[in-house]
């Protein structure tokens, strides 16, 4: 149980455009979800949590109108990057909550912005 | 079913004690195992692991992969109140994607 998923697993695009990547809770409802970024030597940053129904709320440094969550059901959350640029290539990992404690990890998406 | 599987998934322990956490995980397209910890935000990288019987030492962590039976172990010697976490293991595939595939954690709590 507690799986999460997320589409694409991989994406590649140019300069200029936007992507969104899903994530998933497929068999429990997630009531918070949490967006992450992977950066060099493996470390993890917090971009975002977001909760069903409400803003997602960004932590310090991310960009709001960059990176849009949208948190519409207890499944799911989205995350776009807007006007992707290469600076921006990176591994993106979300997580979902169903209580307080513990988050399930999804197995990430690669985006390559060229 | 779960593809990396972490036991146990909680341990609540004593200032002092030593703590064995496992990790096993499948072998298809392996490339690295990495360890984290998560306390209140983000998961804090501990180790990555790609050769087998290699410890890998940090303080009072330490860490092994066995890629003969595909498990890892995280040893917390001496531990103190301050080790109380969720230790993350995660596997990282080859190829193209090289995902993330985590286990479900261990909730480590450690009493004075």
């Amino acid at each position: 149980g507690a799986v999460v998923s997320q589409h694409p697993s991989r994406v590649i695009c140019k300069s200029g455009t936007s992507v969104k990547i899903e994530c998933r809770s497929l068999d429990f409802q997630a009531t918070t979800m949490f967006w992450y970024r992977q950066f060099p030597k493996q470390s993890l940053m917090l971009m975002a949590t977001s909760n069903e129904g409400s803003k997602a709320t960004y932590e310090q440094g991310v960009e709001k109108d960059k990176f849009l969550i949208n948190h519409a059901s207890l499944t799911l959350s989205t995350l776009t990057v807007t006007s992707a640029h290469p600076e921006d290539s990176s591994f993106y990992i979300c997580s979902a909550s169903r209580d307080t404690d513990t988050q399930y990890f999804g197995p990430g998406t690669r985006l390559t912005v060229l | 079913e779960d593809k990396v599987v972490q036991s146990p998934l909680s341990l609540v322990v004593h200032e002092g004690d030593t703590v064995t956490l496992n990790c096993s995980y499948e072998v298809t397209n392996f490339r690295s195992l990495l360890w984290y910890k998560q306390e209140k935000k983000a998961p804090t990288f501990l180790f990555m692991l790609t050769s087998s019987g290699i410890e890998k030492k940090s303080g009072r962590l330490s860490s092994i992969l066995d890629k003969k039976e595909l498990f890892s172990i995280l040893n917390i010697t001496a531990t103190q109140t301050g080790d109380s976490a969720v230790y993350l293991c995660a596997e990282r595939r080859g190829g193209s994607q090289g995902n993330l595939i985590f286990g479900k954690g261990t909730k480590l709590s450690v009493k004075p």
